[in-house]
């Protein structure tokens, strides 16, 4: 069982719809990051959050700690939103001091005109 | 936060051969990190790349597959030898300046092999 969940895993919305992609991890982490990944390859980061909720333009990420639960949030979806959107959770590694990334599959996101 | 840069973008390459990637940072980090991502799937760490010595290598990947250098603290390489069908993936290296640090990535170098 992957460490990291989310879903759905292919989400296809109209132009304009509001968008939840959900996360869930099983241990505790120090911190979560949303990235989003275009056909080409490239990952941009989006949100990297511990606590609360962050907001850039149209979308929103929320993170529930006790929940171990992330959701992102895009509103008034367009077109140039279609990507996969990833979730990626900092795992904290108490003998180093460090961390490590766990990815999620990734939500293939398609939105239509 | 880090800009990346990767090159080749994209290569084909035939059965056999070997290719290698290069990874630049526009800043010094004291982390970089080389994953793959096959067709469909999510990415897969390869290996933590070390300044100044051996690359830390995740179950699964050996150095004699996957070399990586990392002479200073903003440049990698990641060589795939000896390539086959199942090599092709996208590979992405990444870079983090310190243990819980935000991580970045460079856009990726889709390999195909025939």
């Amino acid at each position: 069982k992957n460490e990291v969940e989310q879903s759905p895993q292919n989400l296809t919305a109209q132009e304009g719809e509001f968008i939840t992609i959900n996360c869930s991890y099983s241990v505790g982490i120090s911190a979560l990051h949303w990235l989003q990944q275009h056909p080409g390859g490239g990952i941009v980061s989006l949100f990297m959050l511990s606590s609360g909720k962050k907001k850039h333009g149209r979308l929103i990420a929320t993170i529930n700690i006790q929940e171990k639960h992330s959701s992102l949030h895009i509103t008034a979806s367009h077109p140039r939103d279609s990507a996969v959107y990833i979730c990626a959770a900092y795992h904290r590694l108490w003998e180093t001091s460090g961390s490590r990334l766990t990815f999620g599959e990734g939500t293939q996101l398609t939105v239509n005109p | 936060s880090a800009v990346i840069s990767q090159k080749p973008s994209r290569d084909i390459c035939q059965r056999g051969t070997s290719l290698t990637i290069q990874c630049q940072v526009d800043s010094q980090v004291t982390m970089m990190f080389w994953y793959r991502q096959q067709p469909g799937q999510s990415l897969t760490l390869i290996a933590t790349a070390n300044q100044g010595s051996e690359a830390t290598y995740e179950s699964g990947f050996v150095i004699d597959k996957f070399p990586i250098s990392r002479p200073n603290l903003t440049f990698s390489t990641l060589t795939v030898s000896n390539m086959s069908p199942e090599d092709s993936s996208i590979y992405l290296c990444s870079a983090r300046q310190g243990g819980d640090n935000e991580q970045f990535f460079g856009p990726g170098t889709r390999l195909t092999v025939l």
